[in-house]
């Protein structure tokens, strides 16, 4: 089966740079996105094809994916981003796969 | 407005069956593949299921042989239809609307169902 790693827990402080990795076994051929999911509420797609953002996500959000590793930026981060938030990629042989979700704190 | 609302949820014995809805709007319907994707309490998003514009259908090792995920395009709903269910199987179930091309990120989601597997 194919796996996405990602770390349990980030933490930064208001206004820092928050960087959430997401490892997989020659990830960077595969496109990977992002969702950022708020307690409570359903998960909401925040970056995809690695480096979009759909409409009405904030440009502080950017994405990159290289080689086995896809990366989620969040730039000048506001207290507002403190969420879950999980990568996912689609294998051929697993079809969809989601990262364990890494929990940003902002303090 | 994109608007995807599921139903169905309940709570249902060990090897019990159930049939999820997800009503779409706002959309032509036709034209997106679709998901399931489940969340245990306390635990990440798990995909389950989805349905390609095709009509081809693809199954999570875990629900395979058990659910099935088909669509109504004249009624533009999806369903997910479980059998033999099992604890594990508890979960929000959300459906969620796969963006083209772009392996298979979801860009709009329900608000889930809650299936509890529970003697």
């Amino acid at each position: 089966s194919y796996d996405l790693t990602q770390p349990p827990s980030v933490s930064v402080s208001p206004g820092q740079t928050a960087t959430i990795t997401c490892s997989g076994d020659q990830l960077g051929g595969k496109y990977a996105c992002w969702y950022q999911q708020k307690a409570g509420q359903s998960p909401v797609l925040v970056v995809y094809q690695d480096v979009k953002r759909p409409s009405g996500i904030p440009e502080r959000f950017s994405g990159s994916n290289s080689g086995n590793t896809a990366t989620l930026t969040i730039s000048g981060t506001q207290t507002v981003d403190e969420a879950d938030y999980y990568c996912q990629a689609w294998d051929s042989v697993t079809d969809v796969v989601f990262g364990g979700g890494t929990k940003l704190t902002v303090l | 407005e994109v608007q995807l609302l599921e139903s169905g949820g309940d709570l249902v014995q060990p090897g019990g069956s159930l049939r999820l809805s997800c009503a779409a709007s706002g959309f032509t319907f036709s034209a997106y593949a679709m998901s399931w994707v489940r969340q245990a309490p306390g635990k990440g998003l798990e995909w389950v299921s989805s349905f390609d514009r095709g009509g081809g259908t693809f199954y999570s090792d875990s629900v395979k042989g058990r659910f099935t995920i088909s669509a109504d395009t004249s009624k533009t709903t999806l369903f997910l239809q479980m059998n033999s269910l099992r604890a594990e199987d508890t979960a929000i179930y959300y459906c969620a609307r796969v963006v083209p091309s772009s392996g298979w990120s979801l860009d709009a989601w329900g608000q889930g169902t809650l299936v509890t597997v529970s003697s």
